[in-house]
């Protein structure tokens, strides 16, 4: 039974447009959770966290919004560009220490901007 | 800065065969060390991690097995390779400092098994 879900497996997006990427989890207990992103034949990159004690993050064009009463979090690319087109996996862990790194990965979804 | 180094990039190899993959982490020390694999289809999985040398934790029972000789150095390994262990597998590390430590990723190895 998969805990983190992306059920979007794809989506396209006009660039300087607003991209969404949205994920849903089943486990109460996760205390953080990351958005990676992934370009072929590469590892994924750390792009941004948030803890499940706050609802919203910002790191420059990334903001995260979680919803925790809806176990739903989502990922806002704002203005997207064509190099974000990649795979973007969303994480949820709910460890400590080294724990913290049994990360649990939905399937991810494949962005594509389109100058 | 911190590196990560995972060879090789691609392996192609025959059922029964013998697999060693190796990760090595520069510019920190003490660091958790992950394996995780993405089969076909599927997300990434956690295969093994440790928090410190000879320490190995296994998180999916399989045909596979982790050594961590080194302070910063993490090897897969596999006595007898099966169909079923084709994948990506990434090596990862990170350093717990309270809060949330994301994992690095390394640039992974494509395993094919014929």
């Amino acid at each position: 039974d998969q805990q983190v879900k992306q059920n979007s497996p794809s989506l396209s997006v006009q660039e300087g447009r607003i991209s969404i990427l949205n994920c849903d989890y089943t486990n109460s207990m996760f205390d953080y959770f990351l958005w990676y992103k992934k370009y072929p034949a590469e590892g994924p990159t750390f792009l941004i966290s948030i803890s499940s004690i706050k609802d919203k993050n910002e790191d420059g064009r990334f903001t995260v919004f979680l919803n925790k009463s809806a176990k739903h979090l989502s990922l806002h690319i704002v203005p997207s560009q064509p190099g974000d087109s990649a795979v973007y996996f969303c994480a949820a862990s709910g460890g400590y220490g080294g724990s913290q790194g049994n990360l649990i990965f939905g399937k991810g979804t494949k962005l594509s901007v389109k100058p | 800065s911190q590196t990560i180094h995972q060879w090789p990039a691609t392996l192609v190899q025959p059922v029964g065969s013998p697999l060693s993959l190796e990760c090595t982490v520069e510019g920190t020390s003490n660091p958790n060390l992950y394996w995780y694999r993405q089969a076909a289809g599927r997300g990434l999985q956690l295969l093994f991690y440790s928090v410190g040398i000879g320490q190995i934790s296994s998180e999916v029972p399989q045909n596979l097995s982790a050594s961590r000789p080194q302070d910063r150095q993490f090897i897969l390994s596999s006595k007898k390779l099966l169909l079923s262990d084709s994948g990506f597998y990434l090596c990862a590390w990170s350093v717990y400092q309270g809060g949330i430590s994301p994992l690095h990723f390394g640039n992974g190895t494509r395993l094919t098994v014929t």
